[in-house]
């Protein structure tokens, strides 16, 4: 069974940073895409960025291009968001999920609060 | 502003079929797999459908999807009032290199 745990997730001031982990298990990790994709609050999903099989070619939503950068590390399963000069529309429950668009699974999601 | 275009809302009632459009280009549905989402209140989404038309285990054949040209479409027969919730269309983009979802469609039953 597909398993993907985000943590990280919490209150911080804007222009702050903070990183994402994302644990995955019951699959082949460094097989698949991953994904992180948000949703602010009362709003859509938005997709962030997303990581290819060897981390080497990343993707990025333009609003998030240059701030954050996905990674991962195959050997221990886990992706990854730092996300640096943060600001309030950022806030969002931030979600990991596997495949380009999320297409074959999604983890429950960990909340980013950009506030002062 | 979304890649994708839904309707914001559909309604139908119980036992009835509705259906949920996802309008995009050549350049994300007409080149690309879709997949579908529900996202009931308060929970994170759910892969309904992928690659198009296809369904991940344990998800009923009430639910089904296509694609033609530069749309795609969820159907759901047999209504619930379970059925009740947020859907969303995705997709990726070849031009841009981004992923991109539509704007969700809340349905309701009657």
């Amino acid at each position: 069974e597909v398993q993907l745990v985000e943590s990280g997730g919490g209150l911080v001031q804007p222009g702050g940073s903070l990183r994402l982990s994302c644990a995955a298990s019951g699959f082949t990790f460094n097989n698949y895409w991953m994904t992180w994709v948000r949703q602010a609050p009362g709003k859509g999903l938005e997709w962030v960025a997303a990581v290819k099989p060897d981390g080497i070619e990343k993707y990025y939503v333009d609003s998030v291009k240059g701030r954050f950068t996905i990674s991962r590390d195959n050997t221990k399963n886990s992706l990854y968001l730092q996300m640096n000069s943060l600001r309030v529309e950022d806030t969002a429950v931030y979600y990991c999920a596997r495949g380009r668009v999320g297409a074959s699974g999604w983890g429950q999601g960990t909340l980013v609060t950009v506030s002062s | 502003q979304s890649v994708l275009t839904q309707p914001p809302s559909v309604s139908a009632a119980p036992g009835q079929k509705v259906t949920i459009s996802c309008s995009g280009s050549s350049s994300n549905i007409e080149n690309n797999y879709v997949s579908w989402y529900q996202q009931l209140p308060g929970t994170a989404p759910k892969v309904l459908i992928y690659d198009n038309n296809k369904r991940p285990s344990g998800i009923p054949d009430r639910f089904s999807g296509s694609k033609s040209g530069t749309s795609a479409t969820l159907g759901i027969t047999g209504l619930q009032t379970g059925d009740e919730a947020d859907y969303y269309c995705g997709t990726w983009d070849i031009s841009l290199s981004v992923g991109g979802f539509g704007g969700g469609t809340k349905l309701t039953v009657l």
